[in-house]
Formats: C-alpha cells, sequence, structure tokens
C-alpha cells in the first residue's frame, strides 16, 4: 500500500500566484517526520520544509508553508507568490521512527507533482 | 564547499560491466542512504548505513552492493549491469533527526 499519495501528478500556476500541493501519508506509528524536496530540471533534490508529528504549529519556510492536518494525514505544501524558478517536480516524504534506533529511518517518498509557473 | 558528494555525475556504460559510484559527506552525518530513482522519477531506498554498519537492505538484486570504509563515505558497486539498472542514483545523509541532505544524483545509462 502506498504510504505517501501526491495525487497531482502535474499543475500549471499563474506566477504571482499561490500554489498547493497535495500529499496524504499513512502511518501507523505515532512519532514521524514529513518532509517536502523541490527537485528542478537539473536534478538535486533541495529540501524545503519539515514538520514533526508532535509539532504544534504548521511549518513555515519564507514562502513556503506546511498545512498539516494530522487527523486527516495530510501535510499539504502551500507556495505563495509563485516564481518562474518554481518550475519543478516537488516530492513530499515521511520519515517513520522505528523502534529505538533512529538510524535508518529511511525516507518514504510520494510520485511527485511537477509544477509549472507560467509568466 | 559540497556536502554531499558523488561522483561520477554521469555514467554510460555497457550490459554486463560491473562499476562503482562514489559518495563523499562533510556534514559528520553518521547515516548515510542510497535511493534510487526511476524514469517515472519514482524515488526508492536501496540501502542504509549508520557508521559503517548495514541498517536498511531493502529488496534489490544482490548485484548492487554498498560498501562504507568510514562513516563519511558510502559507494555503491553495481556488478553485470542491466539496462534496467538505468537510473539516477542519489546519495543522501542524515543525523538522526536532522533533515537528509541528498548528493546531486549520478545518471546512470546501461546501453
Amino acid at each position: 500500500a502506498q504510504k505517501i499519495t501526491q495525487t497531482q501528478p502535474g499543475m500549471f500556476v499563474q506566477e504571482k500566484e499561490a500554489v498547493t500541493l497535495d500529499c496524504t501519508y499513512d502511518t501507523s506509528d505515532p512519532s514521524y517526520g514529513l518532509f517536502w524536496y523541490k527537485q528542478p530540471s537539473s536534478g538535486e533534490m533541495i529540501f524545503l520544509i519539515y514538520q514533526g508529528s508532535y509539532d504544534q504549529q504548521n511549518a513555515t519556510e519564507g514562502r513556503y508553508s506546511l498545512n498539516f492536518q494530522k487527523a486527516r494525514k495530510s501535510a499539504n505544501l502551500v507556495i505563495s507568490a509563485s516564481q518562474l524558478g518554481d518550475s519543478a517536480m516537488y516530492f513530499c516524504a515521511m520519515r517513520e521512527r522505528r523502534g529505538r534506533k533512529a538510524a535508518g529511518n529511511k525516507l518514504t517518498f510520494g510520485g511527485g507533482t511537477r509544477v509549472l509557473v507560467k509568466p | 564547499d559540497t556536502a554531499v558528494s558523488q561522483t561520477p555525475k554521469y555514467l554510460v556504460t555497457q550490459m554486463g560491466n560491473d562499476k562503482s559510484i562514489k559518495c563523499e559527506q562533510n556534514l559528520g552525518h553518521d547515516t548515510m542512504y542510497w535511493y534510487k530513482q526511476d524514469s517515472k522519477k519514482f524515488l526508492k531506498i536501496m540501502f542504509s548505513y549508520n557508521n559503517k554498519e548495514l541498517i536498511i537492505n531493502e529488496t534489490v538484486p544482490n548485484r548492487f552492493s554498498p560498501k562504507s570504509p568510514d562513516k563519511a563515505h558510502l559507494n555503491l558497486h553495481i556488478n553485470s549491469l542491466e539496462l534496467g539498472d538505468s537510473a539516477v542514483y542519489f546519495c543522501a545523509s542524515s543525523r538522526n533527526r536532522d533533515g537528509y541532505t541528498f548528493g546531486s544524483g549520478t545518471r546512470l545509462t546501461v546501453v
């Protein structure tokens, strides 16, 4: 079963507008972390934002914010004031804490959403 | 200063060959990973090492063998390369609850 689901394979957004990228997850682990990464056409993976399962407030990093709805198991990324440079693939990922050994907590990725910002 | 560096960036090779991809991190992280990104952009964990100890070994053909000489290095050796091994391979590192830092990827093309 998919642990991380990104239902939007691709989307267009007008420059300067906000865009929301959907991410839902599935875990029975009470302690987990949610990550968003950006992958531009050059290929590197760029960390954007992190939300811990026990964090009381939604994470924000500059123009990026995470709309964390724990009961719904969703962690949507909001990009405000889109720029042309935001055109990229965006990946949601989850780290589950397995046992007492923190090491080895792999990131499980969703299938990604391709965003194209139009001028 | 590159935090996680992997070489080579591009690798084109014939079926049946053996090749290695090297990864080094200078972040002082104690866990390193190899991920594979297929042609549909899906990323999947292959291996993780913590202080030179293998922690995760997902369902990967035994033609793939990771080697960690020390906690700053995690190399990936692939024997008898097949067409289906063509992908982008990412090295990453982390320290416990910190974020993960990825290398720039190695695009492997098997012809």
